[in-house]
Parts: C-alpha cells; structure tokens; sequence
C-alpha cells in the first residue's frame, strides 16, 4: 500500500541555518504530496503541496519539489527562524484528498 | 475562534469503558475526517463522513468503532469497551466539499489514554 517514510526528528538548529527535511513515498499511482506543519497547541495546517512530478510547492520560504525519478518530497528552507519549531508533516493523496497518507512527522527546533 | 474544535483535549479512561470524542467543523464546512495517530506512527485515515452520512469507513476497525456525523450538532467518534491499544490522538478534520484541493483543515487532537 501507499506509504511515506520522513527523517526522524528532532531536528535541532540555530535560526538562520539552513533546512531539510527529507520525505520519501511508496505509491501505486500518481499521488498528489503535501506538507502540513503542527505548532504548538494548534492543529496541522497545510503547508505547501505539489500535484504533479517536477511541480515545486512553496510557501513562507518553505520549498519542496515533487521528484517523480527518487520519489520524494524533500522540506526546505534556506534560513529557518524561531517560529519555524513545529511539528512537519509530509503526507500523499492517491484516492482523493480525503485520505491522506501522512509520515510520522518531524519536529524541528529553532534555536535563536 | 473559527477552526476545527475538538473536545475533550485529553480524556483518561480505564479499560472496558467508553471514550466519545467530539469535533465541531469549521463554520461552512459539511465535510468531517478522523485521523488516528498511534505512538511513534503517522496520522491514519478512519473514517470520512458527511451530514447524516459515511461516505468512507475503510479504516476504521470493525468492532467498537464509531462514529456519527448528526444533522444537528458535532461529530462524535465513539469507542466502546476501550483496551490499551486504544490510546492515541484522534484528530478530526473538515473540508468545505469535495472538490480536490488536498486542504484539510485539522483540529488540535484528543489525547485519550487508557489505563
């Protein structure tokens, strides 16, 4: 079945520092990718997504790019910021929006 | 505040009990989704419903599993006869229709341990 693999976290940097977080997925067809964040105390928000291969999502300085050939969805951001420590979801949809297949997240800490 | 509420945020329940967690949608949204998210493992899709209907309830276990989408009021997902493995964070979501956007709206969770 459809499966998405995402760096275990947490990932720990100082602001300004550059960022990656690496997302890979399993799927029978061609799935739709997405990344949600989580900040503290609230509930996930979409973040960036990408319906098609080579498609770039961006969104707050976050980037990621829909790599048909390695099947990933690498999270990046050139120069991370304090309120950039949330909880980063990569997920895909290959049924319809409605069942997203999600990683199992990664947090990031931003250190100032 | 105008997002997805869910309620209780944490909930403790012993096994055999009952567990009910509710999710009000965002104002204007029909569409109402339960994610599970069991230790160490992503959000899994339980079960997608409308007003008064299961449209989807392809993940959600066969027997004690619940959950209701009323005319009036929150959905509620309801687990009878809770065991340890029950213990999670249930999160709902809700979507205005289904028109492909990939854009679920995400409340902040119910906690629920079971002792």
């Amino acid at each position: 079945g459809d499966s998405v693999t995402q760096m275990e976290g947490p990932v720990t940097l100082s602001e300004e520092a550059f960022l990656t977080i690496n997302c890979t997925y399993t799927a029978t067809g061609y799935p739709s990718l997405f990344w949600y964040v989580q900040y503290p105390g609230e509930g996930l928000q979409l973040l960036l997504k990408a319906t098609k291969a080579d498609d770039k999502g961006s969104n707050k300085g976050f980037e990621a790019t829909y790599r048909k050939e390695t099947t990933s969805f690498h999270l990046e951001k050139g120069s991370v910021q304090v309120s950039d420590s949330a909880v980063y979801f990569c997920a895909l949809s290959d049924q319809g929006f409605q069942k997203l297949v999600f990683g199992t997240g990664t947090r990031l800490l931003v250190s100032p | 505040n105008a997002g997805v509420m869910q309620n209780p945020r944490h909930l403790v329940r012993r096994r055999g009990q009952e567990a009910r967690l509710r999710c009000s949608p965002m104002k204007g949204h029909s569409h109402v989704y339960w994610y599970r998210q069991l230790p160490e493992e992503g959000l899994k899709f339980m079960v997608y419903l409308q007003k008064e209907n299961i449209i989807d309830e392809s993940g959600m276990p066969k027997e004690r599993f619940s959950a209701e989408f009323p005319k009036e009021g929150p959905s509620i997902l309801r687990i009878q006869q809770v065991v340890r493995g029950d213990s999670a964070a249930y999160f709902c979501a809700s979507s205005r229709g289904t028109e492909y956007t990939g854009e679920l709206f995400f409340g902040e969770g119910s906690r629920l341990t079971v002792l």
